[in-house]
């Protein structure tokens, strides 16, 4: 399958700053997904990407997908407690558009 | 729109049982998945349906898996002869269409002892 990269791995910020994560695939994507997953529960849609060098705004995230469709990245702004979750990024290749292939995960957590 | 439901929530199983979940789409989405995610990864695909057909299985998907969505409403996960390593969270989704944004249902926490 496909593999996604993504980075940080985990982060550990203070309430109130800025967060930036990425993630990298060796492949050309043409869509690409930002979720949040909480203990227990399943992945939320944040933000969704559908063409090359557009960026998205939904509240304090700000995702954009990389011209090259090999990359994205996600930013927090002003970062709040209930930030805390992890973050996964999701691409779509562009000879299967049946499914979604989603990276490991950046773990956040936020200091109050 | 009441979200994607799935059920059980938690299951607890000898291994060797069986065990069937079921998952209730978004009513108006005719894409319907199944995803796997263990401890520390990220969802899995395994398999997906267009209405009732089923139109590609993971290689995840082993002889003891079988999936089902009879009516292209809800859908159905078995799992026979079930293993340690077939603990995991069971993820179900759906979409209104193809290269669209998945929404995902709570999932079906499995521990096989």
């Amino acid at each position: 399958g496909q593999q996604l990269n993504q980075s940080p791995q985990s982060m550990f910020i203070q309430e109130g700053e800025d967060v930036s994560m990425n993630c990298t695939s060796s492949s050309i994507f043409n869509t690409w997904l930002w979720y949040k997953q909480d203990p227990g529960e399943g992945p939320v849609l944040l933000i969704a990407l559908y063409k090359a060098g557009e960026l998205t705004s939904n509240g304090r995230l700000t995702a954009q997908f990389g011209i090259t469709r090999k990359d994205s990245f996600l930013n927090i702004s002003a970062s709040i407690p209930s930030d805390v979750g992890i973050y996964f990024c999701a691409g779509l290749v562009l000879d299967n558009f049946n499914k979604f292939y989603f990276g490991s995960g950046t773990k956040l957590n936020v200091k109050p | 729109d009441t979200g994607v439901s799935q059920d059980p929530r938690h299951k607890i199983t000898k291994r060797g049982q069986n065990v069937t979940f079921r998952c209730d789409p978004i009513s108006e989405h005719n894409r319907l998945y199944w995803y796997r995610q263990t401890l520390g990864q990220g969802p899995e695909f395994l398999t997906y349906f267009q209405n009732e057909a089923q139109l590609e299985k993971s290689r995840l998907l082993s002889d003891r898996f079988s999936a089902e969505r009879p009516k292209g409403s809800f859908s159905t996960l078995e799992i026979q002869r079930t293993e340690q390593g077939d603990s995991a969270m069971y993820l179900c989704a759906s979409s209104v269409r193809s290269g669209y944004g998945y929404t995902f249902g709570s999932g079906t926490r499995l521990t096989v002892v």
